[in-house]
């Protein structure tokens, strides 16, 4: 199965900054089958980017997506306080599916 | 628009069988051709994918698993259900249904999910 590795594990931020995610898979994502969701406690994940780089429905353009073969990235250009949670990326490229461990987006 | 559910015991005790169910309102499951979905997260770790199921009982599941999965359909109620069973503290979790972004695709991302429900395997 295709083991995907998320950093850092945590990024500790201000409002108004940019964040940085990593998504790192043992192996190539094919065709770029990557996709990205918000998760916060007690509510539905969000999805947000689906095959790398497209925004899903009603995700703002703050969110971008990019990275294709082993490395991937998703970009929060400036956070919102809403956008603090935990951000998982997810391959489908291939049986499993698989999750990263997430990265944690928390407040300075 | 639609919505998904999760229903199930919030406690389950080791080694018995943890059933969950997923009620889908706001569509058919059996007038689309998605395969819907069961993930779970453990406490302070990913998610995983479980396995997923087509409305006519074709199913994939995560080999991690090891056959203790049985994921069925039921379209009078337009509902899908989980059973896991043989269950450990490893089992402890929360589990989500999740309905996928595109038709046809058994492995997909999946873009409405429902809020999930904690299941505890404890005695």
């Amino acid at each position: 199965e295709i083991v995907l590795t998320q950093s850092p594990g945590t990024l500790s931020l201000s409002p108004g900054e940019r964040a940085t995610l990593s998504c790192r898979a043992s192996q190539s994502v094919s065709n770029r089958y990557l996709a990205w969701y918000q998760l916060k406690p007690g509510q539905a994940p969000r999805l947000l980017i689906y095959g790398a780089s497209s925004r899903a429905t009603g995700i703002p353009d703050r969110f971008s997506g990019s990275g294709s073969g082993t490395d991937f990235t998703l970009t929060i250009s400036r956070l919102e306080p809403e956008d603090f949670a935990v951000y998982s990326c997810q391959q489908y490229g291939r049986s499993p599916l698989t999750f990263g461990g997430g990265t944690k987006v928390e407040i300075k | 628009q639609l919505q998904l559910q999760e229903s199930g015991p919030g406690l389950v005790k080791p080694s018995e069988t943890l059933s969950l169910t997923c009620t889908v309102s706001g569509g058919s499951i059996s007038s689309s051709n998605y395969y819907w979905g069961w993930i779970r997260q453990p406490p302070g770790k990913g998610l995983e994918w479980i396995g997923s199921v087509y409305y006519t009982g074709l199913t994939y599941d995560n080999p991690s698993l090891k056959s203790r999965v049985t994921i069925s359909v039921d379209t009078s109620k337009n509902q899908f259900s989980l059973r896991l069973n043989s269950v450990t503290a490893a089992d402890t979790a929360v589990y989500y249904c999740a309905r996928p972004m595109w038709e046809l695709r058994p492995f997909p991302a999946f873009d409405i999910w429902g809020q999930g429900t904690m299941v505890t395997v404890s005695s």
